[in-house]
């Protein structure tokens, strides 16, 4: 069964920085894309990251581009987030998700999420 | 990268159909025939139901179906069921890996 448990999600103040992993189990991690996106309170899904199965490759949307910094170990089975500068609207439940980019394109497993809050 | 437009609510009877619609761009849902879709309940993690625009997943059933004209993509659902009620969510590739997604549409069963 494919597993994915996000961890690091907390209260910071507007500035601050924070670090999110990703432990993955039930599939071979080192096989696949994964993906960062969050959901702000009552709002909708908002893609953030994008990492290849090697790490070489990596995307953000615009909206967190030289504040955030993807990573994976695959050794460890994980993925991680770290965070700078973060900014009130950065407050989100952050989902760490499976994706699939060979002959199809879609993000087919998700975690429960953890919820960042930017506050002071 | 901008968001897909989508209406913020639509319902319907037990029994009845409904779709949604999802309208990009031709850079996004107009250019790449990536669209899937994501069922999501109150509290809950989103739920693959429609990829590659009309591709089910194993375990969806088929009352879910998707399409795509131009630069709108479409979920239907037929046969609507109480536990169909919820927010769902389209997302449409939209180039050197990124993804965009819809602003969601709540989806209210009558």
């Amino acid at each position: 069964e494919v597993q994915l448990v996000e961890s690091g999600g907390g209260l910071v103040q507007p500035g601050g920085s924070l670090r999110l992993s990703c432990a993955a189990s039930g599939f071979t991690f080192s096989s696949y894309e994964m993906n960062w996106v969050r959901q702000a309170p009552g709002k909708g899904l908002e893609w953030v990251s994008y990492i290849s199965s090697d790490g070489s490759t990596i995307y953000y949307a615009d909206s967190v581009k030289g504040r955030f910094t993807v990573s994976r170990d695959n050794a460890k089975n994980s993925q991680y987030l770290q965070m700078n500068s973060l900014r009130a609207e950065d407050t989100a439940v952050y989902y760490c998700a499976r994706g699939y980019y060979r002959d199809s394109v879609r993000v087919d497993y998700w975690g429960q999420g953890t919820l960042v809050t930017v506050s002071s | 990268q901008s968001a897909l437009t989508q209406p913020r609510s639509v319902s319907g009877s037990p029994g009845q159909s409904v779709t949604i619609s999802c309208t990009g761009t031709s850079s996004d849902v107009g250019y790449y025939n990536y669209v899937s879709w994501y069922q999501q309940h109150p509290g809950k993690v989103p739920k693959l139901l429609i990829y590659d625009v009309s591709k089910r997943p194993s375990g969806v059933p088929d009352r879910f179906s998707g399409s795509k004209s131009g630069n709108t993509a479409s979920l239907t659902i037929s046969g609507l069921q109480a536990e169909d009620e919820a927010d769902y969510y389209c997302c449409s590739y939209a180039g050197a890996y990124s993804l965009v997604f819809g602003g969601g549409t709540k989806l209210t069963v009558l």
